[in-house]
């Protein structure tokens, strides 16, 4: 079992459709992230919050909007997405402000698919 | 300025034999390595991490890693492969110089390992 839980697993929306995918930890971590991956490619970092602040955004365009409300939750709003956003998306967390060395925890993802 | 190299795609192994997943490194300060496993409709796992000064580092199910710093190496091992470690396989670096999104994790392209029975 994983200690990062994302839900929903599977989500199926329209290009007009408003979702969002959401995150929790409850592991004290204070650096939280979202990757996006397609099959059989790498995790892509898309944002990274630290101590419930973003502080990296990697270019990542505004029909994806992130929300950290406290420091074990973290919330991915969707807007007018594009087929070309679907893909699985992950969260992950870590311990924050520690050096380098620590992992990240990742969650098991939601896999999503734009009609 | 970080990138990590994952040179197969794919590796099949014998149930039983040894199993070897390459990984390279280029980081501008220290290294700091790590891989990670992921199974089908799952997220991705931690396996091990490198600890400066131990060249032979051991994780979780079995796995080592040995580093080389002379050949900025960071290859996964296992002595004896079993079907259940069949998977996707992806070595991280980052390290301790950079900064900004230059200094968050860089994977690998992965290596599917496949143990046949």
């Amino acid at each position: 079992d994983t200690e990062v839980t994302q839900t929903p697993k599977h989500l199926v929306m329209g290009m007009t459709n408003k979702k969002s995918l959401k995150c929790e930890q409850h592991m004290g971590h204070r650096a939280m992230y979202w990757y996006k991956q397609k099959a059989k490619k790498p995790p892509e970092l898309m944002f990274v919050y630290s101590y419930e602040k973003l502080s990296i955004n990697e270019s990542v365009p505004s029909r994806f909007s992130p929300e950290c409300p406290n420091s074990s939750l973290l919330n991915l709003h969707l807007h007018a997405l594009q087929p070309e956003d679907s893909a699985l998306y992950l969260c992950a967390s870590s311990q924050a402000g520690q050096g380098p060395n620590q992992p990240q925890h990742f969650g098991d993802g939601t896999r999503l698919s734009i009609l | 300025a970080q990138s990590v190299a994952q040179p197969e795609d794919q590796v099949n192994v014998a149930e039983g034999n040894p199993l070897t997943v390459k990984c390279t490194y280029s980081v501008s300060g220290n290294p700091y390595l790590f891989w990670y496993v992921q199974y089908p409709n799952r997220g991705l796992q931690f396996l091990l991490k490198y600890i400066t000064g131990d060249n032979l580092v051991k994780g979780s199910y079995g796995f080592e890693a040995e580093f080389n710093k002379s050949q900025t190496s960071f290859h996964l091992k296992k002595p004896s492969a079993l079907v259940s470690d069949s998977a996707l396989y992806f070595c991280a670096v980052r390290d301790d110089i950079s900064s900004g999104s230059a200094r968050q994790l860089t994977f690998g392209s992965g290596t599917q390992l496949t143990v046949l029975p």
